[in-house]
C-alpha cells in the first residue's frame, strides 16, 4: 500500500532560521507529490505540487520542496522562518494511476522568536 | 480564486442523530471529496464524487453515506451518530483528475457528538 511518512510531528525553529520539514513516500513508480499548509481553524491551503517537470519545486510564502527519487523524499524547506508560517504542514501523494490523495499524518511547526 | 464552503463550523450532535454535512464549491469542478482529520492520523479519505449521483468509498467509508444530486454540492450523511465520529471534517474539490489538479479546501466542519 501507498503511504507517507512525515518525520517528526512537532518541529520547532526560531524565527529567521532554516525551516526543514521532512516527508517520506513509499511508491514504486514515481508519484505526483504536494505540500499543504493549515492555519488555525482553517482548511488546508496548496503549498507546492510536484508533477515531474522539474526536481526542485517553488511554492508560495517563500517555500521549496526538492524531489528526490534514490531517496525517496520530497522534503519542505524555506531559507528563513516568519512567526506567520506557524501552522500544521502536510504532505501528499497521488501515485501515477491513483486519483486519490494520501496524507501524512502532518507536522506542526512552531516559530519562537 | 476557488470558494469551497462547509455549511457549518461548529456543530454538536447527540449518539443516535442522523447528521447532515454540506458542502459546496462554485468553480464547477468535477470532483468532490469528505475526509476526516484526527490529530496523529492525517486526513483520511471518506467518500469521494467525480460526477453528479456518482459516488466511490474511500479508506473509512463505514457509518457514512454521501449525496450528490447537483455538481456543486457534497453532502456527507452520519446515519446514526456515534462518539466515535466526533472529529474535523474536510470538504474538498479539484478540477478533474487529469494532470492531478490540487484538491481546493473549505475550513473544515467541527462535529462533537454526545
Amino acid at each position: 500500500a501507498q503511504s507517507v511518512t512525515q518525520l517528526g510531528s512537532h518541529v520547532s525553529v526560531s524565527e529567521g532560521a532554516l525551516v526543514l520539514l521532512r516527508c517520506n513516500y513509499s511508491s514504486s513508480v514515481p508519484p505526483y507529490l504536494f505540500w499543504y499548509v493549515q492555519y488555525p481553524n482553517q482548511g488546508l491551503q496548496l503549498l507546492l505540487k510536484y508533477t515531474s517537470a522539474a526536481t526542485l519545486v517553488k511554492g508560495i510564502n517563500g517555500f521549496e520542496a526538492e524531489f528526490k527519487k534514490s531517496e525517496t523524499s520530497f522534503h519542505l524547506t524555506k531559507p528563513s522562518a516568519h512567526m506567520s508560517d506557524a501552522a500544521e504542514y502536510f504532505c501528499a501523494v497521488t501515485p501515477a494511476g491513483y486519483n486519490k490523495l494520501i496524507f501524512g499524518a502532518g507536522t506542526r511547526l512552531a516559530v519562537h522568536p | 480564486d476557488v470558494k469551497v464552503t462547509q455549511s457549518s463550523r461548529y456543530l454538536v450532535k447527540r449518539t443516535g442523530e442522523k447528521v447532515f454535512l454540506e458542502c459546496v464549491q462554485d468553480m464547477d469542478h468535477e470532483n468532490m471529496f469528505w475526509y476526516r482529520q484526527d490529530p496523529g492520523l492525517g486526513l483520511r479519505l471518506i467518500y469521494f464524487s467525480y460526477d453528479v449521483k456518482m459516488k466511490e468509498k474511500g479508506d473509512i467509508p463505514e457509518g457514512y453515506s454521501v449525496s450528490r444530486e447537483k455538481k456543486e454540492r457534497f453532502s456527507l450523511i452520519l446515519e446514526s451518530a456515534s462518539t466515535n465520529q466526533t472529529s474535523m471534517y474536510l470538504c474538498a474539490s479539484s478540477f478533474s483528475t487529469r494532470d492531478h489538479q490540487p484538491q481546493h479546501f473549505g475550513d473544515g466542519t467541527r462535529l462533537s457528538i454526545l
